[in-house]
């Protein structure tokens, strides 16, 4: 189906251990980004990605790894989780045209809920 | 320090009437500005926008305007239905980054049959 998932949907892990949350996108945007929405904050950026090999940071990175091999995909990896990245993710994606990022294009994944026990 | 902020958590209106949902900015360099609507356990997705070279702008019930001497925007919903309770985030970017979104905290609007 086209659009933008996100797996898991829902995950509990403990405090130390690695976890990482799959996005994955068929429209090939060349954009992709990671939220996480929490209460009393509304949604935070943590990392993007303008294309393929290229990511930069949101205002909330520490804690986060992320890569892009492929267009299509943007895991987001907490590398030792803590009981503070207990939140939802949303993944999204965004278009290029015109060598501009179209800014109403930003399409959100269904988010997942990661508590860190 | 929140750049963009929606101070009131919650509003209920009924069927028909008008939603104002209000947005206050502190950022002089945010140039664009969206509202996305969120249901529970879903996505946000895109409503509407507004450039800072216009002070109002349409889309069918929806209408955002812009006063950027005080830094505030509001969504306008007219005639609210129930389908549209749901919780809105008011966002806003700057030309310099532009593929960053600031997000406001959200309000939950609660229409009334």
């Amino acid at each position: 189906d086209a659009g933008i998932t996100q797996s898991p949907r829902y995950k509990i892990t403990e405090t130390g251990r690695q976890v990482t949350l799959m996005c994955h996108q068929t429209w090939s945007h060349s954009y992709m980004f990671w939220y996480r929405q929490d209460l009393g904050h509304g949604l935070r950026l943590i990392y993007y990605s303008a294309a393929a090999d290229i990511t930069d940071k949101g205002e909330v990175p520490d804690g986060y790894v992320v890569s892009r091999s492929k267009t299509e995909n943007f895991p987001l990896t907490l590398e030792s989780a803590t009981r503070s990245q207990t939140s939802v993710y949303f993944c999204a994606s965004g278009r290029l045209a015109g060598g501009e990022f179209q800014r109403d294009t930003q399409y959100f994944g269904p988010g997942t809920r990661l508590t860190v026990l | 320090d929140q750049q963009v902020k929606q101070n009131s958590p919650s509003l209920s209106v009924q069927e028909g009437r008008i939603s104002i949902l209000n947005c206050d900015y502190t950022n002089s360099m945010f140039d664009y500005f969206l509202w996305y609507k969120k249901y529970p356990a879903e996505g946000p997705t895109f409503l509407i926008s507004i450039s800072s070279i216009k002070d109002k702008n349409e889309d069918g019930r929806f209408t955002v305007f812009l006063n950027k001497s005080a830094k505030h925007l509001s969504l306008h919903i007219v005639p609210s239905q129930p389908g549209d309770s749901a919780v809105y985030f008011c966002a806003a970017a700057s030309s310099g980054g532009s593929e960053k979104l600031v997000f406001g905290k959200g309000m939950k609007l609660t229409v009334n049959p």
